[in-house]
């Protein structure tokens, strides 16, 4: 069974840098075909992509966000970690971690096959 | 970037009935497009995969068409627990990009 929890502050300052960790089971990124990835969705409105990591370190990001994103990965610990420099209020959504799973293990699969529960952060001085 | 477009934004409709939802991207994606179900408070779930293919576990109510520009998803007999909102993505490039959803609602 694969499973993702995101963890991280609820609230932060504007200006300050947005920490958020992915930590999954039932998955490695040290498999061929495996990727993880953030999606943010703010209240009401529709879901946004922005960034992932493959298993090769291969490091993907949305570009109008990408100044301010930086992904990583800690595969010992079945961990992604997500920063966000320069929070505003507009930052303000739910954020969510994402698996994609190529079985072959040859493609940068871009279907998220599994989600997890998401985490609420607010920003607000 | 590409856009995707979905319409309706909303659509009320009644258990049994027959829902049929687009998606459009402006340009084409070929076959790589998913569809996601989201509930209120919940993450999303993938639905539809390469336009098509169902993943293990989803009901067969749910179908899905199309390719290059144009895609469908369609639930052929609407049950209650299929009243959500539906999301189309585009797997085709970076940067991926979602379409701004498809609220099911009660009739």
């Amino acid at each position: 069974q694969i499973t993702l929890k995101e963890s991280g502050p609820t609230l932060v300052k504007p200006t300050q840098t947005l920490t958020l960790t992915c930590t999954f089971s039932g998955l490695s990124l040290n498999t061929n075909g495996v990727g993880v990835g953030w999606i943010r969705q703010p209240p009401g409105k529709a879901l946004e992509w922005l960034a992932l990591i493959y298993w090769n370190d291969n490091k993907r990001y949305n570009p109008s966000l990408n100044s301010g994103l930086t992904i990583t990965k800690d595969t010992s610990k079945n961990q992604v970690v997500l920063t966000m420099t320069n929070m505003d209020p507009v930052d303000t959504a739910t954020y969510y971690c994402g698996a994609l799973v190529d079985r072959s293990g040859i493609y940068y699969r871009k279907t998220f096959d599994y989600w997890g529960q998401g985490t609420l952060v607010t920003v607000s001085s | 970037d590409i856009q995707m477009t979905q319409s309706p934004s909303s659509v009320s409709a009644s258990v049994g009935d027959r829902v049929t939802i687009t998606c459009r991207a402006s340009q084409g994606i070929s076959n790589w497009l998913a569809w996601y179900q989201q509930k209120p408070g919940k993450a999303p779930n993938l639905l539809i995969y390469a336009s098509s293919t169902l993943p293990s576990g989803v009901p067969s109510r749910f179908s899905g068409s199309g390719s290059g520009t144009d895609f469908t998803l369609t639930i052929s007999s609407l049950q209650p627990e299929d009243f959500a909102t539906y999301y189309c993505q585009q797997a085709n490039s970076f940067p991926l990009t979602f379409g701004g959803g498809t609220k099911v609602e009660i009739k």
